[in-house]
């Protein structure tokens, strides 16, 4: 059985301030892939990034970043200096190969205000 | 990335009617998935669709009530029969990107369906 927790409902931030969302997940299979995805108001949701459960180096985009553990199931995510773009549902999700799901968390609403 | 579009972006429908939902891809990609996503809620998925076979549902999705069809490998639509309330929903289509490895999906812009 798959299952990804996102513990955290919403978050509110004051722009520039670092904000951290937490990703938990189970599996029983050694091999998978983890993603988070954004989507913001408008609906639409757009990839972020996938990681496979092999390669657990942390990883940074511009002001993205991920922090993988596998000793804790955790895959969490960092935005740094947000900004008020930065304001949507963030999903962490988790598929194994062969299935080609992805099973997505509850979601975490960021805020970021001005 | 493949480009995904959808019809209609949203609707307001009667309960008891049916919608079809179209979605087309600018690629050709094996695999393509339905996801429902319900007012504040997260994203599941409803059916993997393939070209050339039938649409594979997950549990708690039948066909009668959600009709696939995935006529060629740029194409598919999804139907929501005798809509009731409860169907008001953001419905999305994804396609897989096989040569990036399992799992990695790609969304379309998602249509709004409120049901009244």
């Amino acid at each position: 059985a798959q299952k990804v927790t996102q513990a955290q409902t919403e978050i509110s931030v004051v722009e520039k301030e670092d904000v951290t969302l937490d990703c938990v997940y189970e599996t029983r299979d050694t091999t998978y892939y983890l993603f988070w995805y954004k989507q913001p108001p408008s609906g639409e949701l757009v990839f972020l990034i996938r990681r496979n459960s092999f390669d657990e180096q942390n990883e940074i985009s511009g002001r993205y970043s991920w922090n993988f553990q596998k000793s804790t199931s955790s895959f969490n995510f960092t935005i740094t200096a947000s900004q008020v773009v930065d304001s949507a549902v963030y999903f962490c999700a988790l598929s194994e190969p062969g299935d080609y799901k992805l099973s997505f968390g509850a979601g975490t609403t960021v805020t970021v205000r001005a | 990335s493949a480009v995904i579009s959808q019809k209609p972006s949203r609707d307001i429908c009667q309960r008891g009617t049916s919608l079809t939902i179209q979605c087309q891809v600018d690629s050709q990609v094996t695999m393509m998935f339905w996801y429902r996503q319900q007012p504040g809620q997260s994203l599941t998925l409803i059916a993997t669709a393939n070209q050339g076979s039938e649409a594979t549902y997950e549990s708690g999705f039948v066909i009668d009530k959600f009709p696939i069809s995935r006529p060629n490998l740029t194409f598919s639509t999804l139907t929501v029969s005798n809509m009731s309330p409860e169907d008001s929903s953001i419905y999305l289509c994804s396609v897989e990107e096989g040569d990036r490895g399992p799992g990695e999906q790609y969304f379309g812009p998602g249509t709004r369906l409120t049901v009244t």
